[in-house]
């Protein structure tokens, strides 16, 4: 057990509509990352935030927002679905502000029907 | 800007015998370097991390690492492979320093499956 907690495990949904991801980090972890993985497109950043503050992004869509709340919880927000996102998100999360020891929760998998 | 290449997408070894997954890097800085191991339906787990000092890291279940930078490589082994061992490795990057959000992300490679025969 990772410390790092996400919520649904499993999610399935039509397209066209709204889902929220939930994450909490390992306790006393400032930084939480998002991952997204796919059979095409690997493993890829989507955005960390850390103490409450976007630090860095990578390749997020618009459709996609995320927020870390003052008790630094995690929500991914995937919005205007398409069939493409189908695939399993990660939130990773490290003391710092650098992920030099991150650690992984068990991931959210979205189906997009 | 960083980069990984992993040299295989899938290996296959006999239970006792060496294991290598190769793994090459690209880095416009000094990098941190990882190597992560997912099992089905599993996040991932550290195995082991380069952030500066000894080039050669030890790790869990008996994998270690060498980082060589004259050919930004970060080779993972492991002498004798276990059934246990079956699982998809990922090597990873990251900016070494602490300026531009650049030095936020992980960046991972496509992964190599391992498969170990009796």
């Amino acid at each position: 057990d990772s410390g790092v907690t996400q919520t649904p495990k499993h999610l399935i949904t039509a397209t066209g509509q709204r889902v929220t991801l939930r994450c909490s980090p390992r306790s006393g972890d400032l930084s939480v990352y998002w991952y997204q993985q796919s059979l095409d497109q690997g493993l890829q950043f989507l955005i960390q935030y850390y103490n409450g503050e976007e630090r860095a992004k990578g390749n997020i869509l618009e459709r996609f927002s995320a927020q870390q709340f003052p008790d630094l919880h995690s929500e991914l927000n995937l919005s205007s679905l398409e069939l493409g996102d189908s695939a399993l998100y990660f939130c990773a999360s490290s003391v710092g502000p650098q992920p030099t020891e991150a650690f992984f929760g068990q991931g959210t998998r979205l189906t997009v029907v | 800007a960083q980069s990984v290449t992993q040299l295989g997408s899938h290996v296959s070894v006999s239970e006792g015998a060496l294991v290598l997954l190769r793994c090459n890097y690209s880095s416009s800085v000094p990098p941190y370097l990882f190597w992560y191991v997912q099992y089905p339906n599993q996040g991932l787990q550290l195995l082991l991390k380069y952030t500066t000092g000894a080039t050669l890291v030890k790790g869990i279940n008996g994998f270690e690492a060498e980082f060589k930078k004259s050919e930004t490589s970060f080779h993972l082994t492991k002498p004798s492979a276990h059934m246990s061992d079956a699982a998809e490795y990922f090597c990873a990057v990251t900016l070494a320093g602490a300026g531009g959000t650049s030095y936020g992300k992980l960046t991972f490679g496509q992964g190599t499956i391992l498969t170990v025969h009796p």
